[in-house]
């Protein structure tokens, strides 16, 4: 059974703060791996995807994810925080033809 | 931008009832999902929906749900007789191909559904 957990369903940092929002996986086979965000009253949003080749992925916005095979882990980074990166991210997995998402991660940024 | 818009982005319904959640696809894809968050769960996989038939569908998605394109534009989702549990956020999605490596999934910005 496929399912994605996101620890931590609130994250605060600072402006100019490193952003980390953890993503773990479990697949029984490679999955494709995928970022969103959700501004408020607006829908999902890609961020970024992994699929195949290289495991460090950037998206937009400044955000980048690494796919760590050993780890089952996808973790989004953000070296420095903006105020307009307040949103709601949701991390999924892709397997067969089904996207499994995770409970998603409120980020606030405190100026 | 294209866009995928869903209306109402509120429903209040009494349990028993039947709702019709709509979707206005992007124009040009041909593949459509609607999917559900329940206050504080995961966002969870119901139905996509492909050349006028069903493609896939979770166990979510048993006889009272329905979905349809009644024309070239909307996608509508039914749930004949809600139940209190059916209260969540319904989003539809539409991509140009089957989602995935290539094709992006394009979310609306959701229907909240409040059953009483």
């Amino acid at each position: 059974a496929q399912s994605v957990t996101q620890l931590g369903s609130h994250v605060s940092v600072s402006e100019g703060a490193l952003v980390l929002l953890r993503c773990n996986y479990s697949s029984s086979v490679p999955p494709y791996l995928f970022w969103y965000v959700q501004y408020p009253n607006q829908g999902l949003q890609l961020l970024l995807k992994y699929t195949t080749g290289a495991t460090l992925v950037k998206g937009i916005n400044g955000f980048e994810a690494e796919f760590k095979k050993s780890e089952t882990s996808f973790h989004l980074t953000k070296p420095s925080a903006h105020m307009s990166d307040a949103a709601e991210y949701f991390c999924a997995v892709l397997t067969g033809n089904q996207f499994y998402f995770g409970t998603g991660t409120s980020l606030t940024v405190i100026p | 931008e294209p866009e995928v818009t869903q209306t109402p982005s509120h429903q209040v319904t009494q349990m028993g009832q039947e709702v019709i959640l709509r979707c206005v696809p992007i124009s040009n894809h041909l593949y459509f999902y609607w999917y559900r968050q329940i206050l504080g769960q995961k966002v969870e996989f119901l139905v996509s929906f492909y050349n006028n038939e069903i493609s896939e569908k979770s166990e979510i998605f048993d006889d009272q749900f329905s979905v349809e394109r009644p024309d070239g534009s909307n996608f509508t989702l039914k749930i004949r007789s809600t139940k209190l549990e059916d209260s969540a956020m319904y989003f539809c999605a539409s991509s140009e191909g089957l989602a995935g490596a290539i094709y992006e999934q394009y979310f609306g910005p959701g229907t909240r559904l409040t059953v009483t």
